[in-house]
């Protein structure tokens, strides 16, 4: 079966432009997170959804940062007016159980804040 | 609390074992090891549950130390395919990662033929 996807792969955006990145997890993984890789650095949590209920929002690094998922499924993640500290490299993974089981990451999406 | 990861970074010849450390300052109910190639997504290789549970990849072992809050990762007969950055994430609550996971920075691995 097909793993996590995301779109885009790559995104050049002006500072202050807002963007909205998109991940789409494993069928049936009810569980969906969102980290943060800067170069060189390893990976920062950002948000984590499981099934209906509300999403932990605590590593969001500032009230700039938004995510949503819908139908329980697809994600987004929204950053506006981005400034250049969010370059970055954003990954999805989506896990189907609470509590063991592996997280499958998607392939990123390389934001670049000109 | 992100978990230190040791040594930052090695360089192998193919054949040889490799063991990569990770420690942390809280209590840890899980740890998972994942690898990262350069460009691509990071890849499941291991999870280690308070208790012993294990599961994970069959050429790569690793242990779990609660006591002492630190795992390690063993790498032998190492492959130039083994190659890539390896980093080590703890749960951020007390369950086994549900919540998310904190990662440390990564080791680099290097094998030369």
């Amino acid at each position: 079966g097909a793993g996590v996807s995301q779109s885009p792969s790559n995104k050049v955006t002006e500072k202050g432009k807002d963007v909205e990145l998109r991940c789409d997890p494993i069928s049936g993984h009810t569980a969906l997170y969102w980290y943060r890789q800067s170069l060189g650095q390893g990976l920062e949590f950002l948000i984590y959804f499981q099934g209906n209920s509300a999403p932990d929002k605590s590593g969001l690094p500032s009230d700039r940062f938004s995510a949503e998922r819908t139908g329980g499924s697809v994600s987004t993640l929204t950053i506006q007016r981005t400034q250049q500290e969010d370059s970055a490299v954003y990954l999805c993974a989506s896990s189907p159980l609470r509590g063991k089981d592996t997280q499958y990451f998607g392939p990123g999406t390389r934001l670049t804040v000109l | 609390q992100q978990p230190v990861q040791s040594p930052q970074a090695v360089i192998l010849r193919e054949g040889e074992d490799a063991v990569i450390n990770c420690s942390s300052s809280k209590a840890l109910y899980s740890v998972h090891w994942y690898r990262q190639k350069h460009g691509e997504a990071p890849v499941f290789l291991m999870i280690l549950l308070k208790g012993g549970e294990q599961k994970g990849h069959e050429k790569i072992s690793a242990s779990f130390n609660e006591k002492k809050q630190q795992s390690s990762l063993y790498l032998t007969a190492s492959q130039l395919s083994y190659s890539g950055t390896y980093f080590c994430g703890t749960g951020r609550g007390s369950g086994g990662g549900a919540d998310g996971l904190t990662f440390g920075k990564g080791t680099h691995l290097i094998i030369q033929p």
